[in-house]
């Protein structure tokens, strides 16, 4: 079965970098586009990032862009979020998600678990 | 950007029918997909491309499209209905394309 599970989580001062990961398992990683959704609490969802099945194509949101990678390693089945300069407001649960496709539009369909990142002093 | 509205919440009692719309400008033209939250939890998609439901979602739930406007349909609404909704499209025409509404609480009363 199609398992997502994220990891790196935690708090980080403010300015400060933290990378997360997203191990994928069940399914062919290298054949799907990939997804960052983040909640911060007590919020709605907000969609973060997407990457293409190939690496090659990468979207992000205003909120992020500039500030947040995607990338992943095929060869590991693992996703990653790097996140640079981070702020108060990037504290939220961050999801990966396995992008599914209905012309012309991509939907999450499976989520994993998240990891929780706390921007403080 | 494209932005998605939800109401806020919904109340209904148990065995009614709950309806959760989700509006944008020209949502005919998208796809919208669903996802319910429950507490605690991650999201759990549960209807896309407008109308479609995984395996192991229940029929009860269901989509649909018209105008401008998106509806995600809860018939004999039970206990366990009770969740945060979000509508979601993938507007191809932004460099952001990804949407997600400001979510609905499904409250069983």
């Amino acid at each position: 079965q199609v398992q997502l599970v994220e990891s790196g989580g935690g708090v980080v001062q403010p300015g400060r970098s933290l990378r997360l990961s997203c191990a994928a398992s069940g399914f062919t990683f290298s054949s799907s586009a990939m997804h960052w959704v983040r909640q911060a609490p007590g919020k709605g969802l907000e969609w973060v990032a997407v990457i293409s099945y190939d690496g090659i194509k990468k979207y992000y949101a205003d909120s992020v862009k500039g500030r947040f990678t995607i990338s992943r390693d095929n060869s590991k089945n693992t996703l990653i979020l790097q996140m640079n300069s981070l702020r108060a407001e990037d504290t939220a649960v961050y999801y990966c998600a396995r992008a599914d496709f209905i012309g012309p539009s991509y939907f999450l369909d499976f989520w994993g678990q998240g990891t929780l990142v706390t921007v403080s002093s | 950007s494209y932005v998605l509205t939800q109401p806020p919440s919904v109340s209904v009692a148990p065995g009614q029918t709950a309806r959760i719309t989700c509006g944008g400008n020209n949502i005919g033209t998208k796809r919208v997909h669903w996802y319910q939250q429950k507490p605690g939890q991650a999201p759990v998609l549960v209807v896309y491309g407008d109308s479609d439901r995984p395996s192991g979602i229940p029929e009860r739930l269901s989509g649909s499209h018209s105008g401008n406007t998106a509806t995600l349909t809860i018939s004999r609404v039970e206990a366990g209905d009770e969740a945060d909704y979000y509508c979601q499209v993938w507007d191809n025409s932004s460099d952001h394309p990804g949407v997600f509404g400001g979510g609905t609480k499904l409250t069983v009363l």
